[in-house]
């Protein structure tokens, strides 16, 4: 099956630092990335869709300058955690496209101190 | 806008004993239904999908599900539960037309106790 690798698998930063997760998709190419965020005991929160080639789409309540999104080639899409806060702290969760499935990468728990 | 509903947040059941969790959904047009399984601090592990074809769909695990679309239902079953079972598993639904992202459910813990 299609594997998709996301790195760091934890992280933990000062406030104020930024920090960038990769996800990237190992055996496939995937145009569409999506970026979920999820706190504990609760479901995926979908923060944006990343497209190869052009800027992201951001979901209502995610602020664009703050999760950088970046997805420059087929198989990599980039988080980018600007000015991190102690309430960004979260797991944060990729997945890649090949319809009809979505592939998950590992996660990354962020730890904002 | 399409969404998911997992009634329950806690579903316990004794080593053995056949589990089911439960899942409705609402979607324009049909669906692509799917159902993963999470452990503490990792990604999604995939079980099973209905796409097309038989109701009935198997999955990983010994899981299976029944898509039954006049209940818009897509509640997953095992005949038999593990101690290993023991997890989150999110219910999933996205449109079968256009590339839109999955729409998740709450998740539902299962608790298989020994």
């Amino acid at each position: 099956g299609a594997v998709v690798s996301q790195h760091p698998s934890r992280v933990i930063c000062k406030s104020g630092t930024s920090v960038k997760i990769e996800c990237r998709s190992l055996d496939f190419q995937a145009t569409t990335m999506f970026w979920y965020r999820q706190f504990p005991k609760q479901s995926l929160m979908l923060m944006a869709t990343s497209n190869e080639g052009s800027k992201a789409t951001y979901e209502q309540g995610v602020e664009k300058d703050k999760f950088l999104i970046n997805h420059a080639s087929l198989t990599l899409s980039t988080l980018t955690v600007t000015s991190a806060h102690p309430e960004d702290s979260s797991f944060y969760i990729c997945s890649a496209e090949r319809a009809p499935r979505a592939f998950f990468g590992q996660g990354t728990r962020l730890t904002v101190v | 806008a399409q969404s998911v509903a997992q009634p329950e947040d806690q579903v316990n059941v004794a080593e053995g004993n056949p589990l089911t969790v439960k899942c409705t959904y609402s979607v324009s047009g049909n669906p692509y239904l799917f159902w993963y399984v999470q452990y503490p601090n990792r990604g999604l592990q995939f079980l099973l999908k209905y796409i097309t074809g038989d109701n009935l769909v198997k999955g990983s695990y010994g899981f299976e599900a029944e898509f039954n679309k006049s209940q818009t239902s897509f509640h997953l079953k095992k005949p038999s539960a593990l101690v290993s079972d023991s997890a989150l598993y999110f219910c999933a639904v996205r449109p079968s037309s256009g590339n839109t992202p999955l729409v998740f459910g709450k998740g539902t813990r299962l608790s298989v106790i020994a």
